[in-house]
């Protein structure tokens, strides 16, 4: 089984200050892992993947994120934070077929 | 490449119909899976289709049905609404290799809002 917990519901940071995002992963198999964002009324847009290759992931728009098998997680970063980051982050997790198993989100709100 | 596009973007139905959303998957892509996304429940897996086969499915009740075409466009259909039912149904695709393995990576539509009165 695979599950994923996401440890915030709701972060909240300061335009140009970093940002992180946490989240864990339970994975039987190898895992491949993925930050999802959703900005209101839209879908959701792939920010990156990690699928055993280098453990440290770059993104689009400056995220990137580590993968630890040892802490069994893939934190969410990024240097400086902008206001159009305000928006919902899903961690998600899926191996082979396997279908995309998501945490319940974190809120980024972006202060200015 | 066009993405995944969703119709209708939004729908509004009252309680005991029936509802059909479709679902055209990015060129090329021929595994199709749909979501339920709730405030309370998040995101769900509801099933996944590849070659007009469903090949895995989430824990919902059977009026949650679903089809893929030859074109590998998809379709789910809900019957006997409830109130609960009102959500966001995203679609996703993904490549799958002709043997069947299928890459992790999902792409999503924009969702299809539907409200049950």
């Amino acid at each position: 089984a695979q599950s994923v917990t996401q440890l915030d519901s709701h972060v909240s940071v300061s335009e140009g200050t970093p940002v992180l995002l946490r989240c864990n992963y339970s994975s039987s198999y190898s895992p491949s892992l993925f930050w999802y964002v959703q900005h209101p009324n839209k879908g959701l847009q792939l920010l990156l993947k990690y699928t055993s290759a280098a453990t440290l992931v770059k993104g689009i728009n400056g995220f990137e994120a580590e993968f630890k098998k040892s802490e069994t997680s893939f934190h969410l970063t990024k240097p400086s934070a902008h206001m159009s980051d305000a928006a919902e982050y899903f961690c998600v997790v899926s191996s082979g077929n396997t279908p995309l198993v998501f945490g319940k989100g974190t809120r980024l709100s972006v202060i200015a | 490449k066009a993405g995944v596009t969703q119709t209708p973007r939004y729908l509004i139905k009252t309680r005991g119909q029936q509802v059909t959303l479709s679902c055209s998957p990015i060129s090329g892509h021929r595994s199709v899976s749909w979501y339920q996304q709730t405030p309370g429940q998040g995101l769900q897996f509801l099933f996944e289709y590849f070659s007009e086969t469903q090949r895995n499915k989430g824990n919902f009740p059977g009026r949650f049905s679903g089809r893929q075409f030859s074109n590998s466009r998809s379709e789910m259909n809900v019957s006997t609404l409830e109130l609960g039912d009102s959500a966001l149904y995203l679609c996703a695709s993904r490549y799958t290799l002709a043997g069947g393995s299928s890459y992790n990576e999902q792409f999503f539509g924009p969702g299809t809002r539907l409200t049950v009165l």
